[in-house]
């Protein structure tokens, strides 16, 4: 059975500091995918990146990045210079294969406040 | 943004009512997906479909039953509503592949007293 964990609950840190939300997780497939979803106070859920099994190359978007380690089963976001929009619920995410209809196994997700 | 429209976006009704909510999407994907999000739970598959009249079970489909009768449509149906199920329901859509992402509707938070 897969299984992801996210084990910070909540993280409150005062703008402008660096944060990082871990995220380790449980498989069996050889071929996964790994997601990291965003939901903002407003409720929406929003596709931040994917990361394949085979591509261990760590990914950065502005003030985003991501570090993926097989090693560890652990796919790490950090948000560097965080912002007060930074708030919100984000989940890590882990598919299963497409035979059994690309479904998600979702994080219990880690609560993160930026204070001004 | 995805073309997932998810109705009511607000309910609240009775323990044993019945309960339907809806999933429209514009985007023809074959597989649409049923959540559930609760504290501490994060989300959690209830049902999903990979085409018109094809379902199968997630992790918490007890007391939950679903239907796709057009490609756009997936309901989701509480026979006999009860208080556990008071939770925020999402409806996601995929085209299936491993790599894409699924797109989630706005959710609709459901309230049973």
């Amino acid at each position: 059975a897969q299984k992801v964990t996210q084990a910070q609950t909540e993280i409150s840190v005062v703008e402008k500091e660096d944060v990082t939300l871990d995220c380790v997780y449980e498989t069996r497939d050889t071929t996964y995918y790994l997601f990291w979803y965003k939901q903002p106070p407003s409720g929406e859920l929003v596709f931040l990146i994917r990361r394949n099994s085979f591509d261990e190359q760590n990914e950065i978007s502005g003030r985003y990045s991501w570090n993926f380690q097989k090693s560890t089963s652990s796919f790490n976001f950090t948000i560097t210079a965080s912002q007060v929009v930074d708030s919100a619920v984000y989940f890590c995410a882990l598919s299963e294969p497409e035979t059994s209809g690309s479904r998600l196994t979702f994080g219990e997700g880690t609560q993160l406040t930026v204070n001004p | 943004d995805a073309g997932i429209t998810q109705s009511p976006r607000h309910k609240v009704t009775e323990t044993g009512t019945p309960v339907t909510l809806r999933c429209h999407q514009t985007e023809n994907h074959r597989y649409m997906y049923w959540y559930r999000q609760d504290p501490g739970h994060g989300l959690r598959l209830i049902h999903y479909s990979y085409g018109v009249k094809d379902t199968d079970k997630g992790e918490v489909s007890d007391g939950y039953s679903v239907s796709r009768s057009k490609t756009e449509d997936f309901l989701l149906t509480l026979e006999s509503a009860t208080s556990s199920q008071t939770s925020v329901y999402f409806c996601a859509i995929s085209d299936g592949r491993i790599n894409q992402p699924q797109h989630f509707g706005d959710g609709t938070r459901l309230s049973i007293l």
